[in-house]
């Protein structure tokens, strides 16, 4: 069974540019979360996707957008780049079932996203 | 809303030392409880989850943890530390939804130095 994997490994880009930060979702898992670190704190949740369809947002500006796709793999792109943006971006995927009161959400290695 | 408060940053041990890694929430619906550990240039990694079953919960790595309502506390413990354990450890609390994984919402994380 393959583990959830995320590319590129690090990125640096400059302000204003726009990125765009993959995730390869753990096999048979149909919902993916992705979350920001930055330097020094814990995760913050941005979004989630389920079934191709967001599921919640946590408070981040419009600029970070995201997209899954029917083989379940996802993206995250961040327009406008911003100096505060650089963190280290965490996706985690999970399988959602009917009927379930919790599903463990299983983390890829991150992409550490560096802007200048 | 959530949150959890995991108080300072660092804590240092000897090997072969009781680890305490102290974690407090606050929630207003009964909340679901993790412990996150995360090695350099790594992803998270659970060690252990309350989900509303046995108080005591064991994790992976010889890891406990304690679920006290009345303290509105989840500390993790660990009766002797190795040199492996040296890691970062983050507190996490979600709560209960039908049909799935909820949002995780993470404390700012504990470096934990193993001295030989």
């Amino acid at each position: 069974e393959t583990g959830v994997t995320q590319s590129p490994t690090h990125l640096i880009k400059t302000r204003g540019q726009q990125v765009t930060l993959r995730c390869s979702s753990q096999s048979g898992h149909n919902t993916v979360s992705w979350y920001q670190q930055a330097l020094g704190q814990g995760p913050q949740f941005i979004f989630q996707y389920y079934r191709e369809e967001e599921n919640g947002r946590g408070n981040f500006p419009p600029r970070f957008s995201g997209l899954q796709f029917p083989n379940y793999s996802s993206e995250l792109n961040v327009n406008a780049l911003e100096l505060d943006d650089s963190a280290l971006y965490l996706c985690a995927s999970s399988l959602e079932l009917a009927g379930s009161t919790y599903n463990e959400q299983f983390f890829g290695p991150g992409t550490r996203l560096t802007v200048l | 809303a959530q949150s959890v408060t995991q108080l300072g940053s660092h804590v240092s041990v000897s090997e072969g030392a009781l680890v305490l890694l102290r974690c407090n929430y606050s929630s207003s619906v009964p909340p679901y409880l993790f412990w996150y550990v995360q090695y350099p240039n790594q992803g998270l990694q659970l060690l252990l989850k309350y989900t509303s079953a046995a108080t005591l919960v064991k994790g992976i790595n010889g890891f406990e943890a304690e679920f006290k309502k009345s303290e509105t506390s989840f500390h993790l413990t660990k009766p002797s530390a190795h040199m492996s354990d040296a890691a970062e450890y983050f507190c996490a609390v979600s709560r209960l939804r039908q049909g799935g994984s909820e949002k995780l919402v993470f404390g700012k994380g504990m470096k934990l130095t193993v001295n030989p």
